[in-house]
């Protein structure tokens, strides 16, 4: 099975608003997550990583909020603008273990103005 | 320019033929890997090197194999594709010490398997 889902596969917001998107994964031996942006026929781009040892970081509007009993990460975006309109993927690996990150399926945000 | 480099951009070819594409990444990163992305944009990984190492092996077809000359280099050979093979072959790179999970994907090949 996936070990790594995003069950929305599509999220609308408002300019302006908060963007909340969310992943779920499988294996507790995961200790990095992370979120890529990607736009149409782009590649991925790294947007923000935690690691397990903190339960949230923010970078500018961005906040991470890692639940590790829930095996759930979420990714904030505040003051959501047009130009966040993209897909969003969340990944999630084990440095210990082996180099791979697992990727979700992807939640496509569009903000509308 | 630092970046991760991959050719051709498209390959349109027949069935039981062999290809192969390349990927160069000049960030002086020690990690590289090749992902699958299918027609429903799920991305899989397929290999990763460390240091020219192969480290992670999927359970991907014999047919696919891939090979690093350099810790810079890594390219994927498939021998006899077949229809389903026909995707978006992504490379990317990672700095293993520093944020294995911070990786930097190159603009990806799109193969066609008539």
């Amino acid at each position: 099975g996936q070990q790594v889902k995003q069950s929305s596969p599509s999220l609308t917001v408002q300019e302006g608003g908060i963007s909340i998107l969310n992943c779920d994964y499988e294996n507790d031996m995961f200790d990095y997550f992370a979120w890529y942006k990607k736009y149409p026929d782009n590649s991925p781009t790294l947007l923000i990583s935690v690691r397990s040892n903190v339960d949230k970081r923010e970078d500018g509007r961005l906040t991470v909020f890692l639940n590790k009993s829930g095996k759930h990460f979420s990714l904030h975006i505040t003051a959501s603008q047009p130009e966040d309109t993209a897909v969003y993927l969340c990944a999630a690996g084990n440095q210990g273990g082996s180099a791979k990150l697992i990727f979700g399926e992807g939640t496509k945000l569009t903000v509308s103005s | 320019e630092t970046a991760v480099f991959q050719t051709p951009n498209y390959h349109v070819t027949q069935v039981g033929n062999e290809v192969s594409f390349n990927c160069k990444q000049t960030l002086g990163h020690d990690t590289m890997y090749w992902y699958k992305q299918d027609s429903k944009k799920l991305l899989k990984i397929m290999f990763s090197y460390n240091n020219k190492q192969l480290i992670v092996n999927e359970t991907v077809p014999r047919r696919f194999s891939p090979q690093s000359s350099d810790k810079a280099h890594l390219n994927l050979r498939i021998k006899s594709v077949e229809p389903e093979d026909s995707a978006v072959y992504l490379c990317a790179s990672s700095d293993w010490g520093a944020n294995y999970a911070e990786q930097f994907f190159g603009p990806g090949t799109r193969l066609t398997v008539l």
